[in-house]
């Protein structure tokens, strides 16, 4: 059963801290998301991949936030210096978009996500 | 931009009631259309979507009718379940585009 897994699932650390949130894809899917979740925003496109290159960040905070892809099996967000507005729960999801007009394939599969809490 | 808007919950309900979540979108372009449910602690889970104006999505006895005319995509069950607790979001893709926009979500509760 495929499925995206993210580590770790829950976070506590301390404000000015670096947070470091990991995403393993479906394999064989060439398009990673970044979700954050909170009450007050509710789900929030931070940023997304394809074939491991980033196609749009504009979602994330720069200063602080950056995502990468390292390999094809590996998506992190890091968050330096984290700051307790950053508590939230961060999703990542995958899917398979073909072709260059990159119509959509199939649908987004999400991870459980990580709950970070800033204090 | 694009834009979903859905009811606010929470929608509190007993089981074997009839369920309505409204959810309306703005969209440049013809989008699809999704529903989105989360179950405590866990991740969104696709739970039916409609590609084209007046087509049907349906699972698990949801259902809801891609409508252009009013631009709405409601979701609509006959007989709730207290398993079908969870947050509900609807969502658009449109055309040309991987990303999707998502309303706000909306929390149902079913009491036995």
């Amino acid at each position: 059963d495929a499925r995206v897994t993210q580590t770790p699932r829950d976070k506590v650390t301390e404000m000015g801290q670096e947070v470091t949130m990991r995403c393993q894809p479906i394999l064989g899917h060439n398009t990673v998301f970044w979700y954050r979740q909170t009450m007050k925003q509710g789900l929030e496109l931070l940023a997304y991949f394809r074939n491991r290159a980033p196609l749009d960040d504009s979602g994330m905070p720069k200063d602080r936030f950056s995502a990468e892809m390292p390999d094809a099996t590996l998506a992190t967000l890091k968050i330096q210096p984290s700051e307790p507005r950053d508590s939230a729960v961060y999703f990542c999801a995958s899917g398979l978009v073909l072709g260059t007009s990159g119509r959509a394939y199939n649908e987004q599969f999400f991870g459980p996500g990580t709950r970070l809490t800033v204090l | 931009g694009d834009s979903v808007t859905q009811m606010e919950g929470p929608v509190t309900l007993s089981e074997e009631a009839f369920l309505t979540i409204n959810c309306t979108y703005t969209a440049t372009g013809y989008p699809s259309l999704f529903w989105y449910v989360q179950y405590p602690g866990e991740g969104l889970q696709l739970l039916l979507k409609a590609t084209k104006a007046d087509d049907k999505g349906s699972n698990k006895g949801f259902e809801a009718t891609y409508r252009k005319e009013t631009t709405s995509f409601h979701l609509e069950k006959g007989s709730v379940q207290v398993s079908d607790s969870a947050v509900y979001f609807c969502a658009l893709r449109n055309s040309g585009y991987s990303t999707l926009t998502f309303g706000k979500g909306t929390m149902l509760l079913v009491s036995p």
